[in-house]
Parts: C-alpha cells; structure tokens; sequence
C-alpha cells in the first residue's frame, strides 16, 4: 500500500540553523506530494506541494524537491526562525480511487533564539 | 470567511460513553475526512465522504460511526466500542472538481476519556 516515512524527530535548532527534514514514499502510481505545518494545539496547513516529478515545491523559505528516481521530498529551509517551532507532516496523494492524504508520523521542530 | 468548523475543541467522555463531535465546512466541497492524531504516529484516517449519504471506511474506523445527510456537515461519533478513544481528532474537506492538493482542515476536537 501507499507510505510516507520521515524522519520523526523531536529536533531541536537554534535560530538561523540550516533545516533539512527526509521524507520517502511508496506509492502505487504517480503520488502527489506535500508538505503540512501544524503550530501547538491548531490544525494543519498546507505548506507546500508538487504534483509532479522535478517539480518544486516553496514557500515561507521552505523548498522541497519532487525526486521519483530517490523516491523522496526533502523538506529544506536555510534559516530557521523561533516562529518555524511545529510539527511538520510529509504526506502523498494518490489520483485515484479516493484521493485520500497518507501521512508520515511527522516531525517536532524547536527553534531556540 | 469560508472554512472548517469543528467543536468542541475540548471534550472530555465517562469511559462507556458515546460522543459526537462535530465538523461543519462552508466550502462547498464534495469530500469529507476524519482524522485520529496520536503522539508518534501521525495522522490516520477513520472515516471519508465523497458525496452525501455516502461514506467509506479508513483504516481505523472500528469503534466510529459517521453520518454525512448533508453536503456541509459530517459528525463523528466515538462509540464505547472504542477501546482508546483519548486523541486529538481532525476533520478535513476537499473539493473533488479542483486541484489535488485543495484539502483544509480545521482546528481538531482534543478528545480525553476520564
């Protein structure tokens, strides 16, 4: 079946520290790929994604790469800040069927100042 | 503002009990998804909609029910059928017309059996 593993932390970081966090998948088909942020005791929103391979994915400083030869998504910013402090979930979309999201067990990340 | 609605966002249940928790979306969209959050193992899904008077088992839904008899609305109910209902519960809504990555979420029910 369809799987995301990632790295599951907790990690800690001091500001303006480079951040890289690993995600690998299996999946049945070509998977869409995403990255979900989720700030203490909120839900989850949607970081970044890429429906495609080669295509990358960005925002808030954070990049990730669609690789479908590594079979991964990397998650990458080159300076944290205190307020990046979350959980962050690597999660795959299959077009078929019911298009349900398949989570990794995510990542805590704390920023220091 | 559209969005997802969840409540409570507290709910704390007598061990034997049923509760309900509620999700309500104005998006207009088609799918419906709840999600059980524990420590350590992410999200995982008990429940999804795609259409009204419709809906499909995830991979942990014994010990849930679901009803879906409106487009908006999909409640949740833990039954005392579930061993270890203590989690944070996520309800999700999608448009199936649009993008693949047009999934919300809202804000989660934290759900403590006392």
């Amino acid at each position: 079946g369809d799987s995301v593993t990632q790295m599951e932390g907790p990690v800690t970081l001091s500001e303006e520290a480079f951040l890289t966090i690993n995600c690998t998948y299996t999946a049945t088909g070509y998977p869409s790929l995403f990255w979900y942020v989720q700030y203490p005791g909120e839900g989850l929103q949607l970081l970044l994604k890429a429906t495609k391979a080669d295509d990358k994915g960005s925002n808030k400083g954070f990049e990730a790469t669609y690789r479908k030869e590594t079979t991964s998504f990397h998650l990458e910013k080159g300076s944290v800040q205190v307020s990046d402090s979350a959980v962050y979930f690597c999660a795959l979309s299959v077009r078929a069927g019911s298009e349900k999201l398949v989570f990794g067990k995510g990542m805590k990340l704390t920023v220091n100042p | 503002d559209g969005g997802i609605t969840q409540s409570p966002k507290y709910l704390f249940r007598k061990e034997g009990q049923n509760v309900t928790l509620s999700c309500e979306q104005n998006l207009n969209h088609d799918a419906m998804y709840w999600y059980r959050q524990d420590p350590g193992q992410g999200l995982r899904l008990i429940y999804y909609s795609q259409i009204v008077n419709d809906f499909q088992k995830g991979d942990i839904a014994e010990g849930y029910s679901v009803s879906r008899e409106k487009k908006e609305s999909f409640p949740l109910t833990v039954t005392s059928a579930q061993k270890n209902p203590t989690a944070f519960y996520l309800c999700a809504s999608r448009d199936l017309g649009g993008s693949n990555y047009g999934y919300t979420f809202g804000s989660g029910t934290r759900l403590t059996v006392v």
